[in-house]
Parts: structure tokens; sequence; C-alpha cells
């Protein structure tokens, strides 16, 4: 079993729509769990972070975490087509000395 | 601010040499993280440095990796001897100190090896 798992997609949804992704992670002892988009050829970059059971909103973004069931989504609100990337579940372990990502889920938003 | 800074951002070398990448954190931050990426996967964490202590190495990690931070400012990376699994993209992120461990990354270098 990978320690953090996604669906790989894509997973594509007409503009303003809700785009929800999901992720599942299997060490009960993780603390910090992060999402980041990553666009073709670029780095991830960092949009969320959650820490405790329920939602945290940002903006047009949602994460849901439930630690009993080793879970976290993101919910992105009104879907734009510059929406349409990568996004990585990250998932820390210890502390802070290690985070492990999962592999990704590609969004494609159509216009 | 500057965000982290990585250098080159490109490096093609001939199988079996020696390459060395650089990362500057964002100042301030204590933490730095390297990790590899490879096409249709996430990052792969090779290493992490609290100020200039390394605290932990991937077991993915062979020997040909080092990685060195010392003055827990800037870190580098360097492979020997490489092969051309080693092609991917290197990543370095830092994070600040305190409790939230949100790491930044830095544009990441790529290396193609031939």
């Amino acid at each position: 079993q990978k320690e953090v798992e996604q669906n790989s997609g894509p997973l594509s949804v007409p503009e303003g729509a809700i785009a929800s992704l999901n992720c599942t992670y299997s060490d009960r002892v993780s603390q910090s769990f992060f999402w980041y988009r990553q666009y073709s050829g670029k780095s991830p970059e960092l949009i969320m972070s959650i820490y405790s059971n329920g939602d945290k909103e940002d903006g047009r973004f949602t994460a849901q975490l439930n630690k009993a069931s080793q879970y976290v989504s993101l919910l992105i609100r009104d879907s734009q087509p510059s929406d349409s990337a990568t996004y990585l579940c990250a998932v820390n372990i210890e502390r802070g000395f290690k985070t492990i990502f999962g592999a990704g889920t590609r969004l494609f938003v159509k216009a | 601010d500057t965000g982290v800074s990585q250098d080159p951002r490109h490096k093609i070398t001939k199988r079996g040499q020696n390459v060395t990448f650089r990362c500057d954190p964002i100042s301030e931050h204590n933490r730095l993280y390297w990790y590899r990426q490879t096409l249709g996967q996430g990052p792969e964490f090779l290493t992490y440095f609290q100020n200039e202590a390394q605290l932990e190495k991937s077991r993915l990690l062979s020997d040909r990796f080092s990685a060195e931070r010392p003055k827990g400012s800037f870190s580098t990376l360097e492979i020997q001897r490489t092969e051309q699994g080693d092609s991917a993209m290197y990543l370095c992120a830092s994070s600040s100190p305190g409790t939230s461990y949100e790491q930044y990354f830095g544009p990441g270098t790529r290396l193609t090896v031939t």
C-alpha cells in the first residue's frame, strides 16, 4: 500500500463547476496535510494546509480532513480553466522530517 | 521577499560525470528539503536539513548522492558517477521555524544524463 494515494485522473469538469480531489494516507500519526498545485514544467505551489479535523476554506478552495478515516480532500469551487493542473496531496510524517507526496491528480477544466 | 532559488536550472551531463546543484532557501527558513521528481510522479523525498544538521536521508538514496548545508543557509546536492536513471527534476524546498511545516519550492534543476 502506498503511503499517500490519489486518483491519477484525469478529472474533467466544466468551467464553473466544483472539482473534488481526494487523497488517502496510511500513517496514523501524520499531523500535517498539504495540497500543492503543479503546472506542467513548473514546480509545486502550496495552495492549502490543514492540521485538524474538519474544513478549512481559503477563497475558492476548501480542504477537508478526516483523521479517523485517514482521508483528506480538496474542493475547488467555480472552477476556471486556469485551475487546470496537477494537484498533489502531501502528508508530513514525524514532525516535518519527512513529507510524502502522492502521485497527483490531473485536473482539466473545460471552458 | 525572494523565494527559493536553485542553480542551475538545467544540466545536461554524460553518464559517469559528477554534478552539483545549489539551493538558496527563503531567508529565515531553517528547514530545507531536497526532492526528486520524475514524469507523472509526485516529488520523492531525498533529504532534510534543520539548520546545518542533516536529520533525515531517504533509504532510497544511494551512496552516490550527498547533500550539505554547511552554514545553515544554502545547500548543495551532489550526484557522483551519474547514471541515466538519475535524469529527473531535482527540487529544493524550505520552511520556516515553528509548527506549520509549510514548504515552499524553488523552480527546480532539470538533470538530463546522456
